[in-house]
Formats: C-alpha cells, structure tokens, sequence
C-alpha cells in the first residue's frame, strides 16, 4: 500500500523558514517523480512543485520561484519542500503526491502568523 | 498560465439522481505529446484529494461506474449518473498539459 505521510508543519512567524518532510512508503520512490500541492483552508488547490526521480530536476510556478525549494533523498525515501520568506497567504495545508496524482498525503498544516 | 474554469461552483442533486460539472480551459490543454492530461479529484470533507480520472477519461481503480469524464480540447464534463449519499464534497478538475499545472475552482455537491 502506498503511503505518503509529511510531517514539519506549524506555526511560524511572516519571514521565517519552515521544511515539510514527505516520508515515503509502498511504491519504489527513486522511480517516482514527486510533487507538491497546497490548498489555503476552505479554498481551492495549487500545484505548487514538481521534481524529478533524480532530483536534477526541480519545477515551480513563477509565483513560487526563490522562495520554495524542494529535494529528495532517495536513500531515505523522503521528499522534502523548503520554505522561506515565508508570508500569511502561504498559510495552507501542503500535500505531497505522487508526479501521476495519484496518491496523496494526508497533508500538513502550516500556519503564517504573528 | 492555462485557467480552468469549473460550473457550477455548487450543486445539490436528490438522492438517485444525474449530476454534471462543467470544466473549460482558457486554451487547449492537449500536451505537445498528442495526450490530453486532463484530471478529476473528489475530496471528501475532511479528506485528501482523491483522482477519480485520469487523461479526460480513464477511470481510477475503485471509482465507481456511476461516474464518467469526457470532453477534449477545452471543454471536459464529469457525470454522476445517480448520485450516492458518499458523493458529497468537492471535485477539482486539473490540467497536466502545460505548466504550470493548474486546477479548476472546486465545485461543492451536495445531497439532498
């Protein structure tokens, strides 16, 4: 069974840094292109960051460009999604999912917030 | 940036009856490879994003044969053919055919 499991959400302060872990079980994980996806509380979805099986290879919607980082380490089936600068409209739940869509994380929730 | 455009934004269909949501996108989403990556999501109150189809039409596994997707170039539907009490919550349609990605407002059903 496939299983997607992140973890590192919380609060944090606007500017500050936060990294959302994605630990991977069920599927072969090198093999997989991974992704990220957010949805503000009550509102609709956003793809948010794409990487490659590698992690060569890294995509991000202009509006996401500098400011979120996303890696992987294969040896430890984990996909990870730096955040920094961090802003109040960034307060979302952040899923991690397979590249295909098909299986999802339970999601984290990251709250911006003085 | 590809905008999807989902109607209605709410339904509330009776128990056994049809339901259809409309997706349009501001330009094709065929994809440069022939192939039209056009996804559906359910999510469920309280749940993660579900796909039901994926490329306009492919049915997931576990989905059941009371939903269909169809459609192509910019214009995709989702049907329910009798609607279920399991049914509630939101559907998303999403475009993977240029990036960046994106996906439909949402469309809330409900049951009545």
């Amino acid at each position: 069974e496939v299983t997607l499991l992140e973890s590192g959400g919380g609060l944090v302060q606007p500017g500050g840094s936060l990294r959302l872990s994605c630990a991977a079980s069920g599927f072969n994980f090198s093999d997989t292109a991974m992704s990220w996806v957010r949805q503000i509380p009550g509102k609709g979805l956003e793809y948010i960051s794409a990487i490659t099986t590698s992690g060569d290879g890294a995509f991000y919607p202009d509006s996401m460009k500098g400011r979120f980082t996303v890696s992987r380490d294969n040896s430890k089936n984990t996909f990870y999604l730096q955040m920094d600068s961090l802003r109040v409209e960034d307060t979302a739940i952040y899923y991690c999912l397979t590249y295909s869509l098909k299986s999802w994380g339970q999601g984290a929730l990251v709250t911006v917030s003085s | 940036d590809v905008v999807m455009t989902q109607s209605p934004l709410s339904l509330a269909v009776t128990l056994g009856q049809p339901a259809s949501i409309s997706c349009r996108s501001s330009q094709s989403v065929v994809n440069s490879d022939g192939d039209t990556y056009l996804n559906w999501f359910q999510q469920r109150p309280g749940q993660s994003p579900r796909r039901l189809f994926y490329k306009v039409s492919n049915r997931d596994s576990g989905v059941p044969d009371r939903f269909s997707g169809s459609g192509s170039g910019t214009d995709f539907t989702l049907e329910i053919s009798r609607v279920e009490a399991e049914d509630v919550g939101v559907y998303y349609c999403m475009q993977g055919s240029h990036w960046p990605y994106t996906f439909g407002q949402g469309t809330k059903l409900e049951v009545k």
